[in-house]
């Protein structure tokens, strides 16, 4: 079965200070994984994905994640964070034509 | 708006009674997505519509769950005889062509069934 695990349900990080998220998945076969962001009040946004092709992938807003088959990972990282980065972030990977969610990761931004 | 609407935003609901839920996707977009989204927990796949092809259903959880698409635009949601385990907020996505292809997500309807 596809599931995706996102390790800590909340992260705070102080404003420009590099940020991580964790997103790990269970998987045989090298999966489509997704980060999307959902802003407060906003609904579920593209961060970045992974196709199968560059295993570093690049997003908007300054993040990337960088697929690790050996640690079955997919962590989201940005060098610096900012104020507006707070938001609820979730890993995501596509089997078919069904996606599994993780459950979220609340980012706050500590000036 | 060019994107996914959703209505209503909030629903709230007594015990047994039915609801519906719409979702106007993004003009054009082929592709339909419900998920449930519980407090505390990732969004779970419902259903997914594409084209004209048979939906995918095998995410309903009980046959209380109903989905309709008209060709390619409004779906409708339907929960039938409410439990207080179906609060939830309920999102919907469109993509252009299928499942390949990214999902635009709208704001969701918040149920609440007390």
């Amino acid at each position: 079965a596809q599931s995706v695990t996102q390790l800590g349900s909340h992260v705070s990080v102080s404003e420009g200070a590099l940020v991580l998220l964790r997103c790990n998945y269970s998987s045989s076969v090298p999966p489509y994984l997704f980060w999307y962001v959902q802003y407060p009040n906003q609904g579920l946004q593209l961060l970045l994905k992974y196709t199968s092709a560059a295993t570093l992938v690049k997003g908007i807003n300054g993040f990337e994640a960088e697929f690790k088959k050996s640690e079955t990972s997919f962590h989201l990282t940005k060098p610096s964070a900012h104020m507006s980065d707070a938001a609820e972030y979730f890993c995501a990977v596509r089997r078919g034509n069904q996606f599994y969610f993780g459950t979220g990761t609340s980012l706050t931004v500590i000036p | 708006g060019a994107g996914v609407s959703q209505s209503p935003s909030n629903k709230v609901t007594e015990k047994g009674k039915d609801v519906e839920l719409r979702c106007d996707p993004i003009s054009g977009h082929t592709a339909l997505y419900w998920y449930r989204q519980r407090l505390g927990q990732g969004l779970e796949f419902l259903i997914y519509f594409q084209g004209n092809s048979a939906p995918d259903k095998s995410g309903l959880p009980s046959d209380r769950f109903s989905a309709e698409r008209t060709g390619e635009s409004v779906s409708t949601l339907t929960i039938q005889r409410t439990q207080q385990e179906d609060s939830a907020v309920y999102l919907c996505a469109s993509s252009l062509r299928g499942s390949s292809d990214t999902q635009y997500f709208g704001p969701g309807t918040r149920l609440t069934v007390l």
